[in-house]
């Protein structure tokens, strides 16, 4: 089992919609999470970390932990065209081991 | 430096050939850390440093795959006698020291080998 599980997707909404993208971990130690974006051919960059149970609103972006289920989702409200991306999630770990997902592709479509 | 610097872009080895990344990390950070990501698929992880120090190379897929950081700054990722499989874009990335720290990451090294 990997460490961060992700759905691949394709994941389509249209302009406008909620996004919503999902990730478990497996290791109960897990410290800190994030999301990253990432554009084709381009690195990932860092959109929200979250490190403690509940929701972390930034923007249009907010994160949800928990920690009881490995559990940890993004939202995306009021979608645009340009946040059509891969978002990965990731996972540290004590010892500052990071793990990324393979993650889901999203399209919002004007 | 603004950002995590890394070289060469873009490279086409001939397999066999050994091959040299370079990564330079943003000013002040004390980890840094290499992935390797196959086209539509994660940044797998293959080695991190803190300072000098490569505390964990579990992710490195076999001994042709050596990295060093020898004054704890700039990281060099040697490939010896690439193999096809070794194709892939190579992401260099640094963080402050400790756990929790965001790491950012440089543009990547984007490995071909014919």
């Amino acid at each position: 089992q990997k460490e961060v599980e992700q759905n691949s997707g394709p994941l389509s909404v249209p302009e406008g919609a909620i996004a919503s993208l999902n990730c478990t971990y497996s290791d109960r130690v897990s410290q800190s999470f994030f999301w990253y974006r990432q554009y084709s051919g381009k690195s990932p960059e860092l959109i929200m970390s979250i490190y403690s149970n509940g929701d972390k609103e930034d923007g249009r972006f907010t994160a949800q932990l928990n920690k009881a289920s490995q559990y940890v989702s993004l939202l995306i409200r009021d979608s645009q065209p340009s946040d059509s991306a891969t978002y990965l999630c990731a996972v540290n770990l004590p010892g500052n081991q990071f793990y990324f997902g393979t993650g889901t592709s999203l399209t919002v479509i004007p | 430096g603004a950002g995590v610097s890394q070289s060469p872009r873009y490279k086409v080895a001939k397999r066999g050939q050994d091959v040299a990344l370079r990564c330079d990390p943003i000013s002040g950070h004390v980890s840094l850390f290499w992935y390797q990501q196959a086209l539509g698929q994660g940044p797998e992880f293959l080695t991190y440093f803190q300072n000098e120090a490569q505390l964990d190379k579990s992710g490195l897929p076999s001994d042709r795959f050596f990295a060093e950081r020898p004054e704890g700054s700039v990281s060099t990722l040697k490939i010896q006698r690439t193999q096809q499989e070794d194709s892939a874009v190579y992401l260099c990335a640094s963080s402050l020291q400790g756990s929790g720290n965001t790491i950012y990451f440089g543009e990547g090294s984007w490995l071909t080998v014919v």
